[in-house]
Formats: C-alpha cells, sequence, structure tokens
C-alpha cells in the first residue's frame, strides 16, 4: 500500500521554542492531508485538513496561528507548533489521501511524539 | 455530528478464541465505518471499511465487521486469535467518505495470550 512518513519521529523542545513536522507520501501524490493529535488512552482528534496550494482548514478550538500548516508541495505538508508550551505535548499523526473523497483511503503516518519541557 | 463509541479500553483473550470488538456509532446520514489497526510506534493501518455495499465486511489478516443499522453497531470479529493480532485497534466513522474527515474512537487494546 501507499506509504507515508512523519519526521523526526521524537522531538524534545524548550518551551517557548517552535517545532517543525514533517508529513510526505512517499509513492503517490497526496492532494489532502490530514493532521491529527492523539493524547494517551484518548482518541485521534482532527486538528485540520490541508489541501496542496491552498489555505488549511482547522478544526473548531485549534489555534491556526499556533498551529501552522502548509502544504506547499503534492508529497509533503508541514505541521510548525510555535511557540511550544508543556500542553503542547502529545502525539501528533498525519494521513494522506489521494482524491476521491467518498471511497478514497487515507493512509497515515508513524506519528511524532512532541515532549515540550 | 458523529460519533464513535467503543465499549471496552482493553479487552483480553487466548490465542485461538474469537476476538469481538465492539463500535457503536452515531451519525446523521448513512455513515462510512472503519475499522484501523496500530502496532507500536506504527502508523495506522486500514483493516476494512463499510461503503454502503455489502453489510458484511471482510478485511485483512481474517477480521470481519457486520455493519447493523438497527444496532448503530459495527463490531469487529476474528474468528481465532493470533499472537500477533496484538494491538490498538480503532473504530472511525465519516459522512462523506474515506478520504475526508474521520471521527475516531478512544480505541481498544487486544491482547492476546497464551
Amino acid at each position: 500500500g501507499a506509504v507515508v512518513s512523519q519526521h523526526p519521529s521524537r522531538v524534545i523542545c524548550k518551551s517557548g521554542t517552535s517545532v517543525k513536522i514533517e508529513c510526505r507520501s512517499l509513492d503517490f501524490q497526496a492532494t489532502t492531508m490530514f493532521w491529527y493529535r492523539q493524547f494517551p488512552k484518548q482518541s485521534l482528534m482532527l486538528m485540520a485538513t490541508s489541501n496542496e496550494g491552498s489555505k488549511a482548514t482547522y478544526e473548531q478550538g485549534v489555534e491556526k496561528d499556533k498551529f501552522l500548516i502548509n502544504h506547499a508541495s503534492l508529497t509533503l505538508s508541514t505541521l510548525t507548533v510555535t511557540s511550544a508550551h508543556p500542553e503542547d505535548s502529545s502525539f501528533y499523526i498525519c494521513s494522506a489521501t489521494s482524491g476521491g473523497l467518498r471511497y478514497n483511503e487515507q493512509f497515515f503516518g508513524p506519528g511524532t511524539r512532541l515532549t515540550v519541557l | 455530528a458523529q460519533s464513535v463509541t467503543q465499549l471496552g479500553s482493553h479487552v483480553s483473550v487466548s490465542e485461538g478464541a474469537l476476538v469481538l470488538l465492539r463500535c457503536n456509532y452515531s451519525s446523521s446520514v448513512p455513515p462510512y465505518l472503519f475499522w484501523y489497526v496500530q502496532y507500536p510506534n506504527q502508523g495506522l493501518q486500514l483493516l476494512l471499511k463499510y461503503t454502503s455495499a455489502a453489510t458484511l465486511v471482510k478485511g485483512i489478516n481474517g477480521f470481519e465487521a457486520e455493519f447493523k443499522k438497527s444496532e448503530t453497531s459495527f463490531h469487529l470479529t476474528k474468528p481465532s486469535a493470533h499472537m500477533s493480532d496484538a494491538a490498538e485497534y480503532f473504530c472511525a466513522v465519516s459522512d462523506t467518505g474515506g478520504g475526508n474527515k474521520l471521527t475516531f474512537g478512544t480505541g481498544t487494546q487486544l491482547k492476546v495470550e497464551l
């Protein structure tokens, strides 16, 4: 099946710094990418949907100035957590789809564990 | 609005026994339903999906699920558990298909014992 990678797999940063997470579709062109956040023992919560070449659509309650999403190409989307704080520590997962919203599948990356000290 | 409830955050079965993971959904429109599996430190992998065709859906690794509208359920089953089935399982719902917004349940950790 299609492969989605994320980098880095783990990151530890100091409070106040910014962290960038990359999501790449390795063998297909992703017209849409999704960013999820997963707290321990909780569900995946959709943060935002990004389409190549356009602004991301954020879910209610997600600060778009804090979580900057860029989908500059059909194989790469980035999530930047700006001025990170300990409460931003979480597991961030991206997924990608190649279009055809009715039946197409989302392919998930392995996730990035962010720890903010 | 749509939602998914997974009953039982942890399920333990013996190797060779029946696996039953429960999922109930709420949706205002005919839903698309999915089961995903997540192994440690890996991404989510699609096990199977219901897209309004056959109500009994067969997936990978011997898993299947039955869509029951009257019970608003989409339980995941496997006749005989294998040690390699130990993982986290997520049920998800979408009102517009798998390539669009998914709402996930809280997950069920399956443990398989000898």
